[in-house]
């Protein structure tokens, strides 16, 4: 079975620009996560879906991020405009409705902003 | 809020022998699930293993194997027969089995590298 699919592996782009990463989850599964990955923080959680809706969003770090899932294949989330500090590993994570199902990763993106 | 403990930055062991990696927990809640995953230098996300809170049988998965004492909020990892492919940053997560929330509460990792 495909696991999480999360394109493009890197990227890297110039300040200022709008940054898309694009995450499918394993079919099947009800929630979808994304994380952000950095030295100074480690592993954060930014949001999380339900059946494709989003349940919690506190840990958007500010406007400049959103995310969505228009689908249960399909999650984006987008940086714009994009700042140096937005530099990390973003994860996208996917697990089945109960609770003791560990969540699967994707391999990550990892975002350099210059 | 609860919050995941890694007291361990970095960890070493030698080829075929045994380590545990340490990992505290602050919660108020008595339901909950605890997680190990490893990264390796691929950027990989692995679930090592996993513990649910109302039980006391410790968890195993073949060369690795937890310690968990639930009074001490402790979740120690401990690998036997240590091999190269070990080496990794592991990870020690939280998760809460009450209020709705499906949110993972990580530690700050423990990098584990393994000498032929």
């Amino acid at each position: 079975d495909a696991g999480v699919i999360q394109s493009p592996r890197h990227e890297v782009t110039e300040m200022g620009q709008e940054v898309t990463l694009r995450c499918k989850p394993i079919s099947g599964h009800d929630y979808l996560f994304w994380y952000r990955q950095t030295m100074m923080r480690g592993l954060e959680l930014l949001i999380y879906f339900n059946n494709n809706v989003p349940i919690d969003d506190s840990g958007m770090p500010e406007d400049r991020f959103s995310a969505k899932m228009p689908n249960a294949s399909f999650s984006t989330l987008k940086i714009q405009p994009s700042e140096p500090r937005d530099s990390a590993v973003y994860f996208c994570a996917s697990s089945l409705r109960y609770r003791y199902q560990p969540q699967h990763f994707g391999d990550g993106t990892r975002l350099s902003i210059l | 809020a609860q919050t995941v403990t890694q007291s361990q930055p970095e960890m070493s062991v030698q080829e075929a022998e045994t380590v545990t990696l340490s990992c505290t927990y602050d919660t108020s809640e008595s339901d909950y699930y605890l997680f190990w995953y490893k990264q390796p230098p691929s950027r990989q996300m692995i679930l090592v293993i996993r513990q649910e809170a109302y039980k006391q049988q410790n968890a195993t998965e073949n060369r690795f194997s937890v310690n968990f004492q639930k009074a001490a909020k402790s979740f120690s990892l401990k690998i036997s027969d240590s091999q190269l492919g070990d080496a990794a940053m592991y990870f020690c997560a939280y998760r809460s089995a009450q209020g709705g929330s499906e949110k993972l509460v990580f530690g700050k990792g423990t990098k584990l590298t393994v000498n032929p």
